[in-house]
């Protein structure tokens, strides 16, 4: 089954508004997750490290005034779209370590499309 | 120059042929995974490897830590093979991982 779970795995909003993404970690706690950005016929883009209890670690890049990232508990961690723009229309996608950090276990997605 | 380079890009292969993809990395690395991603976005990771060879079912995965060079093979290649293969890096011993292109595999019946 699954380990990792995404909500909603698919959001159609309109420009300017808020999306949120959940990331579930169903089998493990998991005190760091990852979040990326994946554009059409692209590689994955890491966006940002969740760390449960702590401010959200990002990359060269990404906005975290736009990003926003809470990690409030062991198997949820949450990225929020911000005033959302075309732009911003991509697949989502969360991970996290597990099995002795040797195993990476990936979300089934969110696509994200901002008319 | 990408850290993470992938080749082919592309591939089409018929079903039973022997399948390899390759992954060159520039940077020091404590790990690397192959993993599948299917049409509707959903990934899986195949392996973890930090050395020598791993094999799971038709998949082998070998890694020449001295030359960084990854291949992953598929043996009796099936249509439902049909994937992108990224091959991704963990950068050091951090949690930084950094992912090549991806190989897009068609196995056609």
């Amino acid at each position: 089954g699954a380990v990792v779970s995404q909500h909603p795995s698919w959001v159609i909003c309109k420009s300017g508004t808020s999306v949120k993404i959940e990331c579930r970690s169903l089998d493990f706690q998991a005190t760091t997750m990852f979040w990326y950005r994946q554009f059409p016929k692209q590689s994955l883009m890491l966006m940002a490290t969740s760390n449960e209890g702590s401010k959200a670690t990002y990359e060269q890049g990404v906005e975290k005034d736009k990003f926003l990232i809470n990690h409030a508990s062991l198997t949820l961690s949450t990225l929020t779209v911000t005033s959302a723009h075309p732009e911003d229309s991509s697949f989502y996608i969360c991970s996290i370590l597990a099995g002795g950090e040797e195993t990476q276990y990936f979300g089934p997605g969110t696509r994200l499309l901002v008319l | 120059k990408n850290e993470v380079e992938q080749s082919p890009q592309n591939l089409t292969a018929q079903e039973g042929e022997f399948i390899t993809i390759n992954c060159s990395y520039s940077v020091g690395i404590s790990a690397l995974h192959w993993l599948q991603q299917h049409p509707g976005g959903g990934i899986v990771s195949l392996f973890m490897l930090s050395s020598g060879k791993k094999k799971h079912g038709r998949l082998i995965a070998t890694i020449n830590i001295q030359e960084k060079h990854s291949s992953l093979h598929i043996t009796a290649s099936h249509p439902r093979d049909s994937a992108v293969y990224i091959c991704a890096v963990r950068v050091g011993y951090g949690q930084n991982f950094v992912f090549g292109p991806g190989t897009r595999l068609s196995v056609l019946p």
